[in-house]
């Protein structure tokens, strides 16, 4: 059983536009959400992360937007690069008792 | 170094043959992870580490497939009598303390023939 879930599996993004990717969890003991983001031939690195805690959190240009009630989580890129092309992939965790698990991931392609 | 470091980076062996994956993590980190990602999909927990004591190997998939930090630092991930449908990229990641937040390694490609 798939415990996080994500959605779109690709998107297709022009530059400058706002890229937006979604995931849902049923865990309510989940209680950090991190995002990962691949580029090929690579290892998922680290890109933002958020607690059930806050609604929402910023870095740069990039947002987790948190609905605790709708047990639902997503990642908003907004002014998106050629460069932010890449595999990203939303993740969660119940600290100290179960692993990182992760969505099967949405690939990101920006076009100019 | 500065990053986790895995070798081989690529393997081809037959199938029935046993292997072992090397995983150097950061420098000082205490938790080390495997984890196993298919192509187009997201790495899948096998087991993890804190020091040299394995916390949690509910993922690995079965009792082919063991894993050893002796020395707190280095991990070995063996697999023995592999088989077709072990051919993945296995991944190691490691962490400072925070879970969630995880160092990954650029791979180990395994091919079984």
């Amino acid at each position: 059983q798939q415990q996080v879930k994500q959605s779109p599996q690709s998107l297709i993004v022009q530059k400058g536009g706002i890229s937006i990717i979604n995931c849902a969890y049923e865990n309510t003991a989940f209680d950090y959400f991190p995002w990962y983001q691949q580029f090929p031939g690579k290892g998922p690195a680290l890109l933002i992360a958020i607690r059930p805690d806050v609604s929402e959190k910023k870095e740069g240009r990039f947002t987790i937007s948190f609905n605790k009630s709708a047990k639902q989580f997503s990642l908003h890129i907004m002014d998106s690069q050629p460069g932010d092309s890449a595999t990203y992939f939303c993740a969660a965790i119940n600290s100290g008792n179960t692993p990182l698990v992760f969505g099967k991931g949405t690939r990101l392609s920006v076009i100019a | 170094g500065a990053g986790v470091s895995q070798s081989p980076r690529y393997k081809v062996t037959k199938r029935g043959q046993d292997v072992a994956l090397r995983c150097d993590p950061i420098s000082g980190h205490v938790s080390l992870y495997w984890y196993r990602q298919a192509l187009g999909q997201g790495p899948e927990f096998l087991t993890y580490f804190n020091y040299e004591a394995q916390q949690d190997k509910s993922g690995l998939p079965n009792d082919r497939f063991s894993a050893e930090r002796p020395e707190g630092s280095i991990s070995t991930l063996t697999i023995q009598r592999t088989e077709q449908r072990d051919s993945a990229m296995y991944r190691c990641a490691s962490s400072l303390g925070q879970a969630g937040e995880l160092f990954f390694g650029e791979g180990s490609r395994l091919t079984v023939l």
